[in-house]
This record gives C-alpha cells, structure tokens and sequence, in this order.
C-alpha cells in the first residue's frame, strides 16, 4: 500500500527559530514530490521536486529530495508567526500515459510559531 | 479569475439526507479531483476526473457519486449522509505542470 509520513505531527517554536519538516514515502510508481502550505483554507503550492540532491528555493523555504532513501525535507528559516499553518506533503504517481496525476498525501505537520 | 470555487462552504445535514457539492473553475483544466480532510489522515481522494464527461473512483469513493458534465464543473454527491462522512472537502483541479494541483477552499460538512 502507498504511504506517505510525516514528521513531526506537530511542532511549536518562536519567531527566529529554524525548523526541519520532514516527508518520507513508500509507493509504486513515483512522480514527483510536492509541498504545500494550508493556513485556515485550501493549500497553497509551495515545491515540487523531482530529482534527487537538487534544492529547491523560495525566500526562507526549501527543499530536498533523496530518492534513494525515499525521503525529502522542508526547510524554514528565521520563522515568523506567518509561518503558522499546516504543511503537507504529497506524492504524485502515475503510469505513463495512463497517469491522471494521483497525489497520495502525509498526515501533515502543524507548526505554529510564537511571537 | 476566481481559479476553483466551491459552494456552498459550510452545512449541516441529518443522517439520511443528501446534497450536491458544487466546484466551478475558470482555468480550463482538464483534470478535476475530490479530497476529504479528516484529522490526522491528510487528504484522501474520493473521485476524480480527466475530462468532461469521464469520472473515476480514488482512495474511498463509498458513499459518494460524482458527474462532469461541462469541463468548468465538477459535483460532489451524497445520496445517504452518514455520520463517517462528516469532513472537510476539497475540490482541485490539475494544471498543465504534471502533479501541481490547484485546490478550492474547501467545504465544512457535519452529518448528526
């Protein structure tokens, strides 16, 4: 069975602070790996990552994909109280043409981070 | 653009009842899929649909029917409510970047 997980389930720091999230995976066919950010709504894209060693960045995020451990990680640092939402992490699959875009997904990570 | 939206937000149905949820979107993407967030599972796809007029079932589609028939909509249905289906539902389209998905904001269901 596919499986994603996440960890930690949940993480509270202060403002300044780096944090580490993590993403490790399981399944038959992989794709792609995606982060996203979900505050009070829908979640918002953040990466996708595709190719091991090679970090993906966006102001104070990042990210990493080890393939051959099945895992990545997400990076933020100096955090702010914006920082607060849940992240996930998801997988895409697929089989060639026959591939709708399938995204199995973590459990998520809530951070929540002080002033 | 509006990008995806889903009505309504919020609803309280009683065991036994059923309603339809709605997502529209305007950008013209093909693939339009259903997730239900629950806490601690993550969002775990109901159905989904790779053109107007084509609906395929995902991780946990009992309970549930679907129907695209205008590329722009895609209807989330339940015919029986049960408490098990009370969630957070997500609608979310696929744009051209393969895997990157584009969700709604969500709709808060409770069924007592």
């Amino acid at each position: 069975e596919d499986k994603v997980v996440q960890s930690p389930l949940s993480l509270v720091v202060h403002e300044g602070d780096t944090v580490t999230l993590n993403c490790s995976y399981e399944v038959t066919n992989f794709r792609s790996l995606l982060w996203y950010k979900q505050e009070k709504k829908a979640p918002t894209f953040l990466f996708m990552l595709t190719s091991s060693g090679i970090e993906k960045k966006s102001g104070r995020l990042s990210s990493i994909l080890d393939k051959k451990e099945l895992f990545s990680i997400l990076n933020i640092t100096a955090t702010q109280t914006g920082d607060s939402a849940i992240y996930l992490c998801a997988v895409g699959e697929g089989a060639g043409g026959t591939s709708y875009g399938k995204l199995t997904f973590g459990q998520g990570t809530i951070l929540t981070v002080h002033p | 653009n509006a990008g995806v939206t889903q009505t309504p937000k919020f609803r309280v149905l009683k065991t036994g009842q059923s309603m339809t949820l709605l997502c529209a979107q305007d950008m013209n993407h093909e693939y339009m899929y259903w997730y239900r967030q629950d806490p601690g599972m993550g969002l775990r796809l109901i159905h989904y649909s790779v053109g107007e007029g084509t609906t395929a079932k995902g991780e946990v589609p009992d309970g549930y029917n679907v129907s695209r028939l205008k590329k722009q909509n895609f209807l989330l249905g339940l015919e029986s409510a049960a408490p098990s289906q009370t969630s957070v539902y997500f609608c979310a389209t696929r744009a051209g970047t393969p895997y990157e998905q584009y969700f709604g904001p969500g709709t808060r269901l409770t069924v007592t």
